[in-house]
């Protein structure tokens, strides 16, 4: 299947700190999402990005589908920022099994 | 709040016992689908289910886990006879005609 890399595991920042969260896979994918998982254990859709770039208030997300990748931006980081960020995308057309991978640990200090 | 509905947040069993984890849709949706979240994993597909009908079970163990969604009510997940490995949580997403899947707030499940 394919494979799905993310990267840092775990990120640690001072409040007011900008990030870039990266998501590498290993073949082409389907609707790339981002989530975040709050400390609480929520799981919110932040960007639903196939390709192109969104932005949403201070977070944005660039998908470039032809070199495998996906990149989440946070600027401004607020201590509810932290939690776990998910990619995830589901793996062939018609698929809706979503495959996600293992997240980054993101913790806004103040 | 229409989102998805997940019961019970938080659900303690023995092993050996039954464990019934509930799921409502968003409102307009007829897709379900659970998932499982392993302890500093990300969420693993279990199970994909229309009403009435199990389209997909390929992520279920293939023992003591089931699946439904029947005509009224809400989807139901239900692990007989727990072991400890079981612990985790439980996630349901709903969707309409397979768009963008939208997750509940999960089911911790603990077996002791």
């Amino acid at each position: 299947g394919i494979q799905v890399e993310q990267s840092p595991p775990d990120l640690i920042l001072q409040e007011g700190a900008n990030s870039t969260l990266r998501c590498n896979f290993s073949d082409s994918v389907n609707n790339l999402q981002w989530f975040h998982q709050n400390p609480w254990g929520q799981l919110i859709n932040l960007f639903y990005i196939p390709s192109g770039t969104k932005q949403n208030g201070r977070l944005s997300a660039t998908t470039v589908a032809t070199e495998r990748y996906s990149l989440l931006y946070i600027s401004s980081s607020q201590t509810t920022d932290s939690g776990v960020y998910f990619c995830a995308f589901f793996s062939g057309a018609g698929s809706y099994q979503l495959t996600f991978g293992k997240g980054t640990k993101l913790s806004v200090i103040p | 709040n229409a989102g998805v509905m997940q019961n019970p947040r938080h659900l303690v069993r023995r092993r050996g016992q039954e464990a019934r984890l509930r799921c409502s849709p968003m409102k307009g949706h007829s897709h379900v689908y659970w998932y499982r979240q392993l302890p500093e994993e990300g969420l693993k597909f279990m199970v994909y289910l229309q009403k009435e009908n199990i389209i997909d079970e390929s992520g279920m163990p293939k023992e003591r886990f089931s699946a439904e969604f029947p005509k009224e009510g809400p989807s139901i997940l239900r692990i007989q006879q727990v072991v400890r490995g079981d612990s985790a949580a439980y996630f349901c997403a709903s969707s309409g005609q397979q768009e963008t899947q939208y997750f509940g707030p999960g089911t911790r499940l603990l077996v002791l």
